[in-house]
Order: structure tokens, then C-alpha cells, then sequence
């Protein structure tokens, strides 16, 4: 059982570059997230979905774009990347009981250093 | 909106000591709590967590925490640590009755030392 799986697990990109982190799950999980870590602040998150077809914003979603065409990937798009967007990115999952589990699954994340 | 302060930001203890995380959250209605460790290198996972019912939660590798309502608490504790449980903790809150979004605290990196 993988889980969410998240890929690549480290990139180094030059400013203005783009690039998609990819996250897909294989729990059926409805609801996608990502964060991003940075030292000692917490998790922020950025944009996160409730299904298929369905997308909202976080607390930090400037310069990222997500799309959810399938259930089970939640690709983040980062175009003209800058060096404010060095970090740690979480993807993670959970799944649904009535109403939000409140287990959240998360990948290994991916770290990302824009130079 | 709410909000979660974790008021140490690193707590080192000694091998077979007791440990106390402490977490207090804002919020003006109903919440719920949760707990994550993370290891080095590695993603978040869930240590414990409060929906209702009994204010005493365990999780799990011997952890426990108490909800306190009146005080906006939700502390952590261990009544004996191993080096093994060096890692960050997170305290987490989201809002009862279906939000599908949760607010982490900024961490506490506990070490365990020898």
C-alpha cells in the first residue's frame, strides 16, 4: 500500500523557472492538500481540493497553481519560481466519514531550492 | 479563523524522563485537536487525536494528551521518553462539524538525549 507518493524528492531550480510537483494517492481519499514547511514555521497551506474537479486556496497560494482532473493525483504547478519558494512541499490526503476524518496522510516530501 | 501556539519551540530531556508539549489554540467555536510527529527526513503522521467524548486521548508510542476547554489546552505528555522519540511534534486544530482544513502550530523539536 503506497500511500501518497510524492515526486521528485529534491529539485534545485534557477529563478524564473517552472516546474510541477506531482502527488497522487491510492487510499480514495476526497480530500488533497499541500504545504510547505520552512524552519520554524509550522505547515502552510497553499492550495488544497475536496474532490475531483474542485480546487481552493490556502493561506499561501501566490505563484502556484493546482489542478484535480482525477481523484488520485494532485499535481502543484510553481511558474517563475523565486527564491522565496525554497522550502520543504508536503502533499497529503484524507479521507472522508461522515465528514472530514481528521487523519491527515502525508508524503515524504519534496525540497525544493530555487537559486 | 483559528489558531494554534505551541509555546516551546525546542525541549531537550534526558533518556526514561517524563515530557510535557504544550499547545493552546484560539478558536470561537468547536474544535477539533490532533497531534503529528515527524521524524528527520520524513512526512507528518498522526500521534493522536480528540474528536469527543473523554478529555484524556492516547495515542500511540506511549503518548497521551488532555484537552482542557476552559484553558484552550492540549497538552502532550510521555511519562518516560527513549531516544527514539526525538522528533518534532505538531499540534494541529480544525474546526468541528466538517472543515476540511487544519492549522498546524510552528512545531516543538524535542530531544531525547542519553
Amino acid at each position: 500500500n503506497a500511500g501518497v507518493t510524492q515526486t521528485p524528492k529534491f529539485r534545485i531550480l534557477k529563478i524564473g523557472q517552472s516546474m510541477t510537483l506531482q502527488c497522487t494517492q491510492d487510499m480514495n481519499h476526497n480530500y488533497m492538500y499541500w504545504y510547505r514547511q520552512d524552519p520554524g514555521m509550522g505547515l502552510k497551506l497553499i492550495y488544497y481540493s475536496v474532490g475531483a474537479g474542485i480546487t481552493d486556496k490556502g493561506e499561501v497560494p501566490n505563484g502556484y497553481n493546482v489542478s484535480r482532473s482525477t481523484t488520485e493525483d494532485f499535481p502543484l504547478r510553481l511558474e517563475l519560481a523565486a527564491p522565496s519558494q525554497t522550502s520543504v512541499y508536503f502533499c497529503a490526503s484524507q479521507g472522508w466519514r461522515g465528514g472530514p476524518s481528521g487523519e491527515l496522510f502525508f508524503g515524504e516530501g519534496s525540497r525544493l531550492t530555487v537559486l | 479563523a483559528q489558531s494554534v501556539t505551541q509555546l516551546d519551540s525546542q525541549v531537550p530531556v534526558f533518556e526514561e524522563a517524563p515530557v510535557e508539549l504544550r499547545c493552546n489554540y484560539s478558536s470561537s467555536v468547536s474544535v477539533y485537536l490532533f497531534w503529528y510527529v515527524q521524524y528527520p527526513n520524513q512526512g507528518l503522521q498522526l500521534l493522536l487525536k480528540y474528536l469527543s467524548g473523554s478529555t484524556l486521548v492516547k495515542g500511540i508510542n506511549g503518548f497521551e494528551a488532555e484537552f482542557n476547554k476552559s484553558q484552550t489546552s492540549f497538552h502532550l505528555r510521555k511519562p518516560s521518553v527513549h531516544i527514539s522519540d526525538t522528533a518534532e511534534y505538531f499540534c494541529a486544530v480544525s474546526v468541528q462539524g466538517g472543515s476540511e482544513k487544519l492549522v498546524f502550530g510552528k512545531g516543538t523539536k524535542l530531544t531525547v538525549n542519553p
